[in-house]
């Protein structure tokens, strides 16, 4: 159980292009998902935070207008990256929150590369 | 607020051998600690986690221990293999934070043959 998905697992696109990131809960009902970001052999760091059917909150120093969030439903939060540069190629990492409320379950990750 | 903060960066240890990563937190408010194992371009895999409420939490070869008043918490990992080898990341987590979590620096291990 709390299988976390992510779609696409890899994409490249053109300086200037926006990309969507899908994440799913695929056998629970994830109220909170967070959103990742991880530079080559760094740590995670957190982007925001979002809620079904609210807006998402974002931490400090990340563009809300950069980095669209959309939670949907139980089961689906989306990142847009808005009109993607080179320095916004990273591996982005989705997680929700099980059915404790508590423990994090993780996708697979995005590896993103802008052109 | 939380600033998580894990020594060593670098771990290499025998295997067999024992190995300790250890972390500190700033949030009296944090009551969760969840560590994670990381392999190369994959996702972090939870391994073990531990609430402010108890000390030591054991699973087979590894355990977890926490500190409330020093704010310390350490990972032990003993009789060590080389599928040991990997990022370890101890995070931090509260509830008055909307359960978000904060990472530390991350651990590099490897287990030499």
């Amino acid at each position: 159980g709390a299988v976390v998905s992510q779609h696409p697992s890899r994409v490249i696109c053109k300086s200037g292009t926006s990309v969507k990131i899908e994440c799913r809960s695929l056998d629970f009902q994830a109220t909170t998902m967070f959103w990742y970001r991880q530079f080559p052999k760094k740590s995670l760091m957190l982007m925001a935070t979002s809620n079904e059917g609210s807006k998402a909150t974002y931490e400090q120093g990340v563009e809300k207008d950069k980095f669209l969030i959309n939670h949907a439903s139980l089961t689906l939060s989306t990142l847009t990256v808005t009109s993607a540069h080179p320095e916004d190629s990273s591996f982005y990492i989705c997680s929700a929150t099980g059915p404790s409320g508590e423990t994090q379950y993780f996708g697979p990750g995005t590896r993103l590369l802008v052109l | 607020g939380e600033n998580v903060e894990q020594h060593p960066s670098t771990l290499s240890v025998q295997e067999g051998d024992s190995a300790v990563i250890k972390c500190t937190y700033s949030d009296s408010a944090s009551n969760y600690f969840p560590w994670y194992k990381q392999e190369l371009g994959k996702r972090p895999q939870l391994i073990i986690d531990i609430r402010s409420n108890v000390g030591e939490k054991k699973d087979q070869r590894i355990a977890v221990t926490l500190n409330k008043t020093a704010k310390h918490f350490s990972l032990h990992i003993t009789e060590t293999q080389p599928e040991d080898s990997a990022v370890y990341f101890c995070a931090a987590s509260s509830y008055s934070s909307a359960s978000k979590i904060i990472f530390g620096s991350g651990t590099r291990l490897s287990i030499r043959p």
